[in-house]
């Protein structure tokens, strides 16, 4: 059973920049598994933000980047804003049409 | 302008079915694939089901086969979940998604692009 992992929660100062990662339970994570990060604000459909790694989706502020950072994929904020107070997911493409899900992290921006 | 409206939720009793379907607009709905992406109350996240362009493939997370199909209308424009066999834990807003690559592209990135504002599923006696 493949576990992608991220941390439960973070926090940032507005201004700041922080990076969220994304692992998995059992080997590294690599661009094979094409990684990507949605956005979600509560009550609010999820907002795709990067795919194929470190590709901005459109309309997404040049503030948020997506890389390989060791064995995990990572979500870096840089200058973070008082909006992006929200929950983030990365997903991994496992191959053989299945994706998994990763729990999510609930960045609070203070 | 991209848009993803799902309908079908309802209230449902274990064991009970419902479909739900999505309806895209504003893209060629017969050249993307196309997800089923659910979330639990005060849950993450979880692909659910994929369905290639022309119908050919359709993929499923473990705890849905079986009981859940996904199909498409493409001279509808339309998408559907079938559910059957439903389950309290089946309990969810269930988001209809486009997927990022469409038919022909040079290379897939294997990703969602486009999401519905989702319909929810209550499994309950």
């Amino acid at each position: 059973q493949t576990v992608v992992t991220q941390e439960p929660s973070f926090s940032v100062s507005p201004g700041g920049t922080v990076t969220l990662t994304c692992g998995l339970s059992s080997g590294s994570v690599s661009p094979r598994f094409y990684p990507s990060w949605y956005q979600q604000t509560p009550g609010q459909a999820p907002r795709t933000l990067i795919y194929n790694t470190n590709t901005r989706s459109s309309g997404v502020p040049d503030r948020f980047s997506g890389s390989i950072l060791g064995n995990k994929a990572a979500l870096s904020i840089t200058g973070a804003q008082a909006e992006d107070d929200s929950d983030y997911y990365c997903v991994l493409y496992m191959g053989g049409g299945i994706w998994v899900f990763g729990g999510g992290t609930k960045l609070t921006v203070l | 302008q991209v848009q993803l409206v799902e309908s079908g939720g309802g209230v449902v009793q274990p064991g009970g079915s419902l479909r739900l379907a999505c309806a895209g607009s504003g893209f060629t709905f017969r050249s993307y694939g196309m997800h089923w992406v659910r979330q639990a109350p005060g849950k993450g996240l979880e692909w659910a089901a994929f369905i290639r362009y022309d119908e050919e493939n359709k993929y499923y997370v473990d705890s849905v086969k079986g009981r859940f199909t996904i199909s498409r209308d493409n001279s509808k424009s339309t998408l559907y979940l079938q559910m059957n066999s439903l389950r309290a834990e089946d309990t969810a807003v269930y988001y209809c998604v486009k997927d990022g690559t469409e038919y022909g592209d040079y290379e897939d990135y294997y990703y969602m692009d486009v999401w519905g504002k989702g319909t929810t599923v209550t499994v309950s006696s």
